[in-house]
C-alpha cells in the first residue's frame, strides 16, 4: 500500500533552516509528483510547492520562492523539503502529499498524504 | 495569482441534513477543482476531484458540481462522522496549487 512516512518534529531558532523528508513506499517513487503544504496552528492548508522526482523540475508558490528548496533521492524514494531563514510565521505542521495522476508534468491534487511534521520556530 | 475563496467559513446543521459549501474562483478554471475533508487532528483526505469525480471509497452522499468560477460540495444526509474542516483547491499547471480558506463543519 501507498505510504508517505516524514521525519520528526524539529524546534529551530529564528534564522535557522530546517529540512523534512518523506520517505515514499508502495509505489514507482519515480512516477508520481510531491507537493508540500504546511498548516499553521489553527489554519488553513498552504501549498509551499511541488517537485517531479522523474526530472528534479520544481514548481514554487510565489511566497515560497528563494526560501524553499525540494529535491528528491530516488535510490531511497525520499523527498525533502529544505526552508530557510525560519520565522515564528513558519511555526506549522509540513506534510508531504503525493500527485493522484502518475507523470504529470505539472502538480494535481493529491490522494496520498504524510502524517505532517510539526516544526516550531522560536525566537 | 488565482484565489479562492469559500462560504460559509464555518455552518452548524442537524443530523441528516444536508449542506452545501461553495468555493469560488477569481478567475475561470474550468473544472480543475478538488475537495478535502480534514478531521480534526488527523491529515486531509481527498473527496472529489475535477470538480465532481468521487474519489474510490468517499461514500455516496458527498457530490460536487460547477465549473469555471463557481462549485459547490454537497453533503446529503450529513452523519455524526462528516465533522471536519472541508477545502476546495485548484489545480492549474501554469499557476501551481491554491486552496480555499475552508469551511468548518459542525453538527447542531
Amino acid at each position: 500500500q501507498v505510504q508517505l512516512v516524514q521525519s520528526g518534529a524539529e524546534v529551530k531558532k529564528s534564522g535557522a533552516s530546517v529540512k523534512v523528508s518523506c520517505k515514499a513506499s508502495g509505489y514507482t517513487f519515480r512516477d508520481y509528483g510531491i507537493s508540500w503544504v504546511r498548516q499553521a496552528p489553527g489554519q488553513g492548508l498552504e501549498w509551499m510547492g511541488w517537485i517531479n522526482p522523474y526530472n528534479g523540475y520544481t514548481h514554487f508558490a510565489q511566497k515560497f520562492q528563494g526560501s524553499v528548496t525540494m529535491t528528491t533521492d530516488r535510490s531511497t524514494s525520499t523527498a525533502y523539503m529544505d526552508l530557510r531563514s525560519l520565522s515564528s510565521d513558519d511555526t506549522a505542521v509540513y506534510y508531504c502529499a503525493r500527485d493522484h495522476l502518475p507523470l504529470s508534468g505539472a502538480p494535481y491534487y493529491c490522494d496520498f498524504w504524510g502524517q505532517g511534521t510539526l516544526v516550531t520556530v522560536s525566537s | 495569482d488565482i484565489q479562492m475563496t469559500q462560504s460559509p467559513s464555518s455552518l452548524s446543521a442537524a443530523v441528516g441534513d444536508t449542506v452545501t459549501i461553495t468555493c469560488r474562483a477569481s478567475q475561470g478554471i474550468s473544472n480543475s477543482l478538488a475537495w478535502y475533508q480534514q478531521k480534526p487532528g488527523k491529515v486531509p483526505k481527498l473527496l472529489i476531484y475535477a470538480s465532481s469525480t468521487l474519489q474510490s471509497g468517499v461514500p455516496s452522499r458527498f457530490s460536487g458540481s460547477g465549473s469555471g468560477t463557481d462549485f459547490t460540495l454537497t453533503i446529503s444526509t450529513l452523519q455524526p462522522e462528516d465533522v471536519a474542516t472541508y477545502y476546495c483547491q485548484k489545480y492549474n499547471s501554469a499557476l501551481g496549487l491554491t486552496f480555499g480558506g475552508g469551511t468548518k463543519v459542525e453538527i447542531k
